[in-house]
């Protein structure tokens, strides 16, 4: 079976600090993607970023950075220097052979100005 | 390209009433997806679509639940009688299972049945 852990259910840090969010999965598929979505408070989600099994370049995109580690199933999520506007619930995701995604429960990020 | 669409973004009913939810998936996606939001059970996938034909229902909580996909650009997820318990954001969203299987997800609509 297929599942998502995400651990940390509520992260509050100050603006400009580091914060890295915990994702951990399991599947027995050999051939995967993983997946970030972010939750602002207006609801909707948004997409962030895909990883496939094959994959494990970690990758950065502005002060968003990721790091897959196959060996320990992790996909973690780091924003460097958060801002208030990353205030949020984010989503990791996993997707196996079928279409079928299956999201963690979600962490709550505050960040205080 | 317009993202996923989803009416009524609001819904207030009573108890007993039946409620549809509307989806326009993004042009071109062919797969569909229905998800149900509450604080108690988080993201749960109720059904899903591939090229309209109804792939995995197992997630639809009882028969008071149905959904239908009659062509490429509509979607609906109907609940007949509705109960109080049903209240939730209902999300529709469409990935493109041929440039890597990210979902889209529409705004969603926020269902509150009195």
């Amino acid at each position: 079976a297929q599942k998502v852990t995400q651990a940390q259910t509520e992260i509050s840090v100050v603006e400009k600090e580091d914060v890295t969010l915990d994702c951990v999965y399991e599947t027995r598929d050999t051939t995967y993607y993983l997946f970030w979505y972010k939750q602002p408070p207006s609801g909707e989600l948004v997409f962030l970023i895909r990883r496939n099994s094959f994959d494990e370049q970690n990758e950065i995109s502005g002060r968003y950075s990721w790091n897959f580690q196959k060996s320990t199933s992790s996909f973690n999520f780091t924003i460097t220097a958060s801002q208030v506007v990353d205030s949020a619930v984010y989503f990791c995701a996993l997707s196996g052979w079928d279409d079928k995604i299956i999201f963690g429960k979600g962490t709550r990020l505050h960040i205080l100005p | 390209d317009a993202g996923v669409i989803q009416s009524p973004r609001h819904e207030v009913t009573e108890m007993g009433q039946e409620v549809t939810l509307r989806c326009k998936p993004i042009s071109g996606h062919n797969s569909l997806f229905w998800y149900r939001q509450t604080m108690m059970r988080g993201l749960e996938l109720l059904i899903y679509f591939n090229n309209n034909v109804p792939i995995d229902d197992s997630g639809m909580p009882e028969d008071r639940f149905s959904a239908k996909m009659p062509n490429a650009s509509f979607s609906t997820l109907k609940i007949q009688p509705s109960e109080p318990r049903d209240s939730a954001v209902y999300f529709c969203a469409s990935t493109d299972r041929v440039w890597g299987y990210e979902q889209y997800f529409g705004p969603g609509t926020r269902l509150t049945v009195t």
